[in-house]
């Protein structure tokens, strides 16, 4: 997982809840990424930062926010405008234009 | 449209017997093609990197091939363990972004 940390590892939300997932990075990237994955998918791109105060929407972003405040940190808020959100998300860091690296995932459940 | 398709969806094989999995993909500008190992509830690792003008590349027991005329790659993994359980995904890039396959699942049995 390199130097990239998720948390939690497992988060149940409620129905009408917004939650907000975690990533760290301290491999000095200015890239950060958010996937989902969903069974029998690929990872589907929901945000991405190439600098700090800057993001542009993936291919999924309806329904999540991001903010990125630190070079550090890539927070995701997945919210109540998202009708599936039960899924494992995923984050990345890189260089620019060099390999992703993953953290290990946060499991979002819908009760 | 950017796509990559892998194949099995699945595959059981025995401790020990080699397997080849497979990619084809339809992305354009090619700039890469990377294979990564996932462990169940784990983040994706990367195996190899191949550009346009590689054929070949090994990592251990795993040995990458690419065809670019075809548009075709497959992973081979030599003498497999136990340990090599796993979603193996195929990632292409184009210019600007990472395009996933959904993966081929591994169960290495004893």
């Amino acid at each position: 997982d390199g130097g990239i940390t998720q948390s939690p590892k497992y988060l149940f939300r409620k129905e009408g809840q917004n939650v907000t997932l975690s990533c760290e990075q301290n491999l000095n990237h200015d890239a950060m990424y958010w996937y989902r994955q969903d069974p029998g998918q690929g990872l589907r791109l929901i945000y991405y930062s190439q600098i700090v105060n800057d993001f542009q929407k993936g291919d999924i972003a309806e329904g999540y926010s991001v903010s990125r405040e630190k070079k550090e940190s890539f927070p995701l808020t997945v919210t109540s405008a998202q009708k599936n959100p039960t899924a494992f998300y995923l984050c990345a860091s890189s260089a620019l234009g060099d390999e992703q690296f993953f953290g290990p995932g946060t499991r979002l459940t819908v009760l | 449209k950017n796509q990559v398709e892998q194949s099995p969806q699945s595959l059981i094989i025995l401790e020990g017997k080699n397997c080849t999995l497979q990619c084809n993909y339809t992305v354009s500008p090619f700039s890469n093609l990377r294979w990564y190992k996932q462990d169940t509830g784990r983040g994706p690792v990367s195996l190899t990197i191949m550009t346009f003008s590689e054929n070949t590349k090994s990592n251990g027991r795993y040995t990458a091939t690419l065809d670019a005329d075809t548009k075709q790659s497959s992973l081979h993994i030599t003498a497999s363990q136990l340990s090599d359980s796993a979603s193996y995904i195929c990632v292409v890039r184009d210019r600007l972004k990472l395009i996933f396959g959904s993966g081929t699942r591994l169960l290495v049995r004893p």
